[in-house]
């Protein structure tokens, strides 16, 4: 079974740029969650999928991050445009219907901008 | 919000047991992970327990959970030096995980 995968690995941008990260969860979790990681500090959650649909976006910090899961299968996450306060690392994790202890993270998508 | 405080560092010999300890504010979460991050990869379960349970076993790994006081603890025995990394502990809030910092855990020889 093929684990969470994120693309890409590394992103360095430009302030002002545009950046999308995707997020392929495993097949068939339903559960599909953003967290980021910024500066060495706590892991936080931004949001959370049910299927296509956003069950929990308090985490997201402003109107420049746009997350989306078309078909309830990969989900993207936009920044536009992006800030110096933006960088950090951007993991995603699904998790199967119902099953709480079944969270598996991707590898991160480390995000750079200067 | 739920706040998850641990400590930042932990220095071991290797061979010796590791303790890396947690404290979290909110007695509702049901589910309390350990996950480890080693340099350049995602981050890994290594255990989680239930909160009706005091403690936890499996193979190296003890985790101990005191409720009472909102502690959580995870014990590495005969720690190697493939147990360097960054371990973080993370509490279940409806569906939301919060997570402490990190504690980064180096083992010298």
């Amino acid at each position: 079974e093929a684990g969470v995968t994120q693309f890409p690995s590394h992103s360095v941008i430009e302030k002002g740029q545009t950046v999308t990260l995707r997020c392929d969860p495993i097949s068939g979790h339903d559960n599909l969650y953003w967290y980021r990681r910024v500066m060495g500090k706590e892991i936080k959650f931004l949001l959370h999928f049910v299927k296509e649909s956003k069950q929990d976006e308090s985490g997201m910090p402003n109107n420049r991050f746009l997350a989306e899961r078309t078909g309830g299968t990969y989900s993207t996450l936009k920044v536009q445009p992006a800030e110096l306060e933006d960088s950090g690392v951007y993991f995603c994790a699904s998790s199967h219907r119902g099953l709480r202890d079944g969270y598996t993270f991707g590898s991160g998508t480390r995000l750079t901008v200067v | 919000g739920e706040d998850v405080e641990q400590s930042l560092f932990l220095s071991v010999r290797e061979g010796d047991s590791s303790v890396i300890n947690c404290t979290y504010t909110d007695s509702s979460s049901t589910y309390l992970y350990w996950y480890k991050q080693e340099p350049g990869a995602g981050l890994q379960l290594l255990t989680y327990i239930f909160s009706n349970m005091d403690m936890k076993q499996d193979q190296r790994l003890t985790v101990l959970l005191n409720k009472k006081d909102k502690h959580l603890s995870l014990r590495i025995a005969d720690t190697q030096t493939g147990d360097s990394a960054i371990y973080f502990c993370a509490v279940d809030n409806d569906y939301k995980l919060s997570f402490g910092a990190g504690t980064t855990v180096t083992v010298r020889a």
